[in-house]
């Protein structure tokens, strides 16, 4: 059975970091890319970024390029999201998905942590 | 990046067939056979119902559809029943390797 689990959530002020993790089990973990979804506070879903199976290729919306960096560590079974600059915009409840941005669409999804950037 | 257009609601009566549609663009749903649709209950984290436009994950029911015409890809659910009301959402691969998803639809089983 696939588990994503995700940790790290919290509160910071504007302009703080936070990095966000999501361990993965269940599957072979470097065969898969792996994205983060986010979910502001009564909207909609938002794709962020994504990472391929060797860590190689990662993929960013605009909304978070040159402010967020993702990472995964196939040695165990994590992969990360490193969020810096943080703005009020960016609280959400954080997803972490198994899958890419083409083939197969998003199969796994964790439960979320929220982040609450406040001021 | 601009969300794909998804009506805000759609309802039904039990047993009724329901489409939803996802309107983008020639970069995105008319461009790429990637477009999938995520099922989201109160509270609960996404569940994939389609992807690559018309393919079922296994253990996803039968009465879920997916097809895609030009710019626009459409859900279908027939014989609606009260457990399927929830936000719908699609989303397509985008030119320039991003993803985008449509802001989210609200099926009512009346």
């Amino acid at each position: 059975e696939v588990q994503l689990l995700e940790s790290g959530g919290g509160l910071v002020q504007p302009g703080g970091s936070l990095r966000l993790s999501c361990a993965a089990s269940g599957f072979t973990f470097s065969s898969y890319s792996m994205t983060w979804v986010r979910q502001a506070p009564g909207k909609g879903l938002e794709w962020v970024s994504t990472i391929s199976g060797s860590g190689g290729d990662t993929y960013y919306a605009d909304s978070v390029k040159g402010r967020f960096a993702i990472s995964r560590d196939n040695s165990r079974n994590t992969f990360d999201l490193q969020m810096n600059s943080l703005r009020a915009e960016d609280t959400a409840v954080y997803y972490c998905a198994k899958g890419g941005i083409t083939v197969d669409g998003f199969q796994d999804w964790g439960q979320g942590t929220l982040v609450t950037v406040y001021s | 990046q601009s969300a794909l257009t998804q009506p805000a609601s759609v309802s039904g009566s039990p047993g009724q067939s329901i489409t939803i549609s996802c309107t983008g663009t020639s970069s995105d749903v008319g461009g790429y056979n990637f477009v999938s649709w995520y099922q989201q209950h109160p509270g609960k984290a996404p569940k994939l119902m389609i992807y690559e436009v018309s393919n079922r994950p296994s253990g996803v029911s039968n009465r879920f559809s997916g097809s895609k015409s030009g710019n626009t890809a459409s859900l279908t659910i027939s014989g609606l029943q009260a457990e399927d009301e929830a936000d719908y959402y699609c989303s397509s691969y985008r030119s320039r390797g991003t993803l985008v998803f449509g802001g989210g639809t609200t099926v009512t089983v009346l």
